[in-house]
């Protein structure tokens, strides 16, 4: 079964700094991975996806996130994190294989942002 | 922007009451899911549906949760009774055929007391 590990509920960067969120998998099928980025009483939006093609990963907002498949980690950096960056974030796995299945979401990781 | 509209935003209500959520998918997307979020147990799936039949309701408590697609352009999540425990919010997404990724809605807070 698939499953996901955000490791890190909280972290706090300070503006300017580097974001490193970190995620691992599990998953028995080639994975489709996911970032979603909730800002509060917000509903989630999507960062990037990885779905088997290059294994970094462009997002929305200066995200990226690199596949590695031989660590099992699909973690999301940012250069330089801005004040509005502040916000929860969530890593996910489609369940089964296919383009369609159920997002299976870590715990969720709240990035804080210092001026 | 086209969007995933969730109604009501806010809900309180008494145990023991039926409350009924509602989502508009995003037109022409054919999956449409239910998660629910609380603190504890962060994101769960309820229920989703492909062209609208079900395809998998086992994260949801039977005996008092149903959810529906009477169409295209309407689902409904419907719990009754109601008890306290069902305080969450509650996040319709949809996306379309052969797709990655799933647009969410704003969510519905629901507050039982």
């Amino acid at each position: 079964a698939q499953s996901v590990t955000q490791l890190g509920s909280h972290v706090s960067v300070s503006e300017g700094a580097l974001v490193l969120l970190r995620c691992n998998y599990s998953s028995s099928v080639p994975p489709y991975l996911f970032w979603y980025v909730q800002y509060p009483n917000q509903g989630l939006q999507l960062l990037l996806k990885y779905t088997s093609a290059a294994t970094l990963v462009k997002g929305i907002n200066d995200f990226e996130a690199e596949f590695k498949k031989s660590e099992t980690s699909f973690h999301l950096t940012k250069p330089s994190a801005h004040m509005s960056d502040a916000a929860e974030y969530f890593c996910a796995v489609s369940e089964g294989e296919g383009s369609q299945g159920n997002l299976i979401f870590g715990k969720g990781t709240k990035l804080s942002v210092k001026p | 922007d086209a969007r995933v509209t969730q109604t009501p935003r806010h809900k309180v209500t008494e145990m023991g009451q039926e409350v009924t959520m509602r989502c508009q998918p995003i037109l022409g997307h054919n999956t449409v899911f239910w998660y629910r979020q609380t603190m504890m147990q962060g994101l769960e799936l309820l229920a989703y549906f492909r062209n609208r039949a079900p395809l998998d309701d086992s994260g949801m408590p039977k005996d008092r949760f149903s959810a529906e697609m009477p169409d295209a352009t309407l689902a409904t999540l419907k719990i009754q009774p109601s008890e306290p425990r069902d305080s969450a919010v509650y996040f319709c997404a949809s996306g379309p055929r052969d797709s990655y990724g799933y647009t969410f809605g704003s969510g519905t807070r629901l507050t039982v007391v």
